[in-house]
């Protein structure tokens, strides 16, 4: 099963694009790649996901690489409600890891 | 998006006692649900996956006779926290999967915070 890594915490000013990686090396060739955001104290909410080609929703934007083994989320303009860990997963049942912890700052 | 109710929001209890936490897909049926758990400053923690008319699969250290569950309807789930302890507090989240969607999206319920006293 594949398994994913993320840096443990980015930091973005208001208004800029928030760009998180995502590296998913062993993605095998059937997997999605899904993305999730938690906000302090509640349960966590779909972004967006991808297989193997971009994908761009209200929310946010997905690029995958083309040998899929990574891929970047993008928050085109991040705003202080986006402050969340933010995670990548791409196992079917949903094993989370310890995410990104994203502060947008002033 | 599709909407998980999950209730109580949070409760109180004493030790030895038992606390159900139940899970609703609301605007769709979901056969697989999913149960977490997590600690402060940490990651949610997988406890067990819930199917629909058959008996949940926990993962490993996760005591099946303490955290009973219970798959009964396409929309319900339910995780009974049995002989509650302190060490048995932490905010438990469930999700369940649209099955009438596409590419296995789950969706997630606002938690349950448990303290024990």
């Amino acid at each position: 099963d594949a398994k994913t890594t993320q840096p443990p915490s980015m930091d973005c000013a208001e208004g800029r694009a928030a760009n998180l990686p995502c590296n998913h090396s062993t993605i095998s060739g059937n997997e999605y790649v899904y993305w999730y955001r938690q906000i302090h104290s509640q349960g966590p909410q779909y972004i967006i996901h991808g297989l193997k080609n971009n994908e761009t929703n209200e929310m946010a934007s997905l690029i995958i690489t083309e040998d899929r083994k990574s891929s970047t989320l993008i928050l085109p303009h991040a705003t202080l409600r986006d402050t969340a860990v933010y995670y990548c997963i791409v196992r079917g049942d949903m094993r989370f890891g310890a995410g990104t912890r994203l502060t947008v700052k002033p | 998006g599709a909407v998980v109710s999950q209730h109580p929001s949070w409760v109180i209890c004493k030790s030895g006692t038992s606390v159900k936490i139940e899970c609703r897909s609301l605007d769709f049926q979901a056969t697989t649900m999913f149960w977490y758990r997590q600690f402060p400053k940490q990651s949610l923690m997988l406890m067990a996956t819930s199917n629909e008319g058959s008996k949940a699969t926990y993962e490993q250290g996760v005591e099946k006779d303490k955290f009973l569950i219970n798959h009964a309807s396409l929309t319900l789930s339910t995780l009974t926290v049995t002989s509650a302890h302190p060490e048995d507090s932490s905010f438990y989240i469930c999700s369940a999967r649209d099955i009438g969607g596409s590419k296995n999206i789950q969706y997630f319920g606002a938690g349950t915070r448990l303290s024990v006293l």
